[in-house]
């Protein structure tokens, strides 16, 4: 199975000041159909996961601005430029390229 | 407005077995491939299994071949996961998700499984 590697698991942030997030994946994620199916999910204290990012960089409808991702291969980050109040909770990326499909380990983003 | 309405959690003893619905409404059902997705308590997130849309490919973890078996039932917009031979390892919060570009674009809320005698 691809292993996904996170960091950092824990991440303090100050409001308003950027924040960034790295992902590692045991092998490429690019797929036979050449695409990068990588993923990044957000999960709020006792609520479901919610996709913001997928593909590497493209954005899911009602996602901030504020969030971006990138990289390629194996190498992927995903960057919070502001950080608000309500971005607490944990992160996952997730890839969707060799099933079984993995996720990271998560990150924990918490205000300072 | 998707959404995914799981049911079917609870308590059930070591060895026991458990059927989770999902009701899925506010979009095409039968064109979309469907999967299950859990978290254990206080842990991360584990891909169980996902099917196509006509129900005729099923994808599963190695840790649940053989015990868990999803289906679909797309007359009745319904996924399903029956659970068997169920241990203290399959105590999780069960999330149905709808697929889109090999992830989950929308979740339910879960429904919690708690496999103890």
């Amino acid at each position: 199975d691809v292993v996904m590697t996170q960091s950092p698991l824990s991440l303090p942030v100050t409001p308003g000041q950027p924040a960034s997030i790295s992902c590692r994946s045991s092998q490429s994620l690019v797929h036979s159909d050449g695409s990068t199916y990588l993923n990044w999910f957000h999960q709020r204290p006792g609520q479901s996961p919610r996709r913001l990012i997928y593909q590497v960089s493209n954005r899911d409808s009602g996602v901030p601005d504020r969030f971006s991702g990138s990289g390629s291969g194996t190498d992927f980050t995903l960057k919070i430029s502001r950080v608000e109040a309500e971005d607490v909770g944990v992160y996952y990326c997730m890839q969707g390229t060799h099933w079984p499909w993995t996720f990271g380990q998560g990150t924990k983003v918490e205000i300072k | 407005e998707v959404r995914l309405v799981e049911s079917g959690g609870g308590l059930v003893q070591p060895g026991g077995s458990l059927r989770l619905s999902c009701a899925a409404s506010g979009f095409t059902f039968s064109s979309y491939y469907m999967s299950w997705v859990r978290q254990a308590p206080g842990k991360g997130l584990e891909w169980v299994a996902n099917i196509d849309p006509s129900g005729s490919a099923k994808y599963y973890v190695d840790s649940v071949k053989g015990r868990l078996i999803i289906s679909r039932d797309n007359s009745k917009d319904s996924l399903y996961l029956q659970m068997n031979s169920l241990s203290a390892e399959d105590t999780a919060v069960y999330y149905c998700a709808r697929e889109n570009g090999h992830s989950a674009e929308d979740w339910g809320r879960g429904t919690l499984v708690t496999v103890s005698s």
